[in-house]
Formats: C-alpha cells, structure tokens, sequence
C-alpha cells in the first residue's frame, strides 16, 4: 500500500501570501489530521477530519483552515501569511473514526517558508 | 495546566539500555502515544498505552501510569539505527499534544 503522500515537499511564500498544501491518505483510511511542527513549539495539532466533516480543532488563528473530500483526500489552507508560519506541516492517517486512539501514519510533510 | 515534558537530548552506548520518561499534566487524558523521528524525516508509531503497565514489542518497551501522569519508553540493544528523536504524545478527547521530543544519540 502507498503511504501517505503530501505536496508539495517544498513552497516559499512571501508575507500577506495564501498556501494550499494537499495531503492524500493510505487507501481506506477516512481520518485526516493536520500537524505544524517547528523547532521552538515541536509538533501541534492542527485539524481532524474523519468523513469529510472537522471533528478537531486546535489552538490555531482562523487563518489556518482546512476541508476534506469524499475521497478521503484533505487540503490545508493558510491566508495572509506571516514570518511565523515557517514550519514543517504534516498531515498523518488512520484507518478508524477516532485518529485520537488509533495509529496515524505521517506523510513526509510540506517544508513551507515563509519570507 | 497542559504539559508533557520529557528531557531534550540523551546520549547512550550501542548495546545498552536507555529509558526516555515523559511527564504530562492535562485534562480529557485518552492515552499515550510514542513516535520516533529520524532527522529529517516522518514520525513513524512505536507503541500506544491506555492502561497501567508495561507493553512490549521486541527492543522497545513502553510504560505508563495514569494516575501518577507518567510513561517512559525503554529502548533495549541499542543500535545505531536508533539515534533519532522520540516524541511522547497525549491523546486526549479533542487533540492530541506532543512533546518537544528527545534526541537520542547512540553512540558506538
């Protein structure tokens, strides 16, 4: 089976900019959740999405915004964008309805900088 | 509050044993999750604990206490491959919250 695929791997932005980063999970699997990790905060909880309906969201301005279709597929999207939103953003499946007691299988990540 | 702590670097021997503790203070408490993280690359799952004890799964070992809000990762034989960061993880009802991650250096 195909893991989790993120794109794109790379994206340089400038400020006041708009991002959309695309994640496609493990064939069957109908959780999504979405991850900023940088060096200071290590990984935070973004989003969750289980058959195309947010469950979870964390402690993130309402810039950060996200959706998911009936394929399963996720998209994440960050307006306006600032200096601080320069980080690794993961996007991570499991096969069950609750990604917060199953195993999540992380894609290799969007590295996004932000001038 | 909501904390996990765990130490940020730890240096250990090929072959020894190493034990990676980890702290958390949080409400809405599901489970505790362990990844490893290779520089540069994915977390990849080790173990997830819901109850007391001791769960093992070959060289690694995960503990956890609910009541004292406390886990430890124990690494056995441990080989080079293993030098990477580990990262403890909360499950909580609505989130989940990691913690910085310990960098794990094994040397030979």
């Amino acid at each position: 089976k195909a893991g989790v695929t993120q794109t794109p791997r790379y994206l340089i932005k400038t400020r006041g900019q708009q991002v959309t980063l695309s994640c496609s999970p493990i064939s069957g699997h109908r959780s999504v959740s979405w991850y900023q990790q940088t060096p200071g905060q290590g990984l935070q909880f973004l989003f969750e999405y289980f058959s195309e309906t947010q469950r979870n969201k964390g402690n993130f301005p309402g810039r950060f915004s996200g959706r998911q279709f009936s394929n399963s597929r996720s998209e994440m999207n960050v307006s306006t964008l600032e200096l601080g939103d320069s980080a690794l953003y993961l996007c991570a499946s499991s096969s069950g309805a609750d990604a917060r007691s199953d195993t999540q299988y992380f894609g290799p990540g969007t590295r996004l900088t932000v001038l | 509050g909501q904390n996990i702590d765990q130490p940020t670097e730890m240096t250990a021997t090929e072959g020894a044993i190493v034990q990676i503790n980890c702290t958390y203070q949080t409400s809405g408490f599901n489970g505790l999750f362990w990844y490893q993280q290779h520089a540069g690359e994915a977390p990849t799952f080790l173990s997830y604990n819901v109850l007391d004890g001791l769960e093992e799964k070959g060289r690694f070992s995960s503990f956890l206490s609910r009541s004292k809000g406390y886990s430890y990762l124990l690494l056995k034989e441990l080989q080079m491959k293993d030098s990477a960061s580990y990262l403890c993880a909360v499950s909580r009802y609505n989130d989940m919250r990691f913690g910085a991650g310990t960098r794990l250096t094994v040397k030979p």
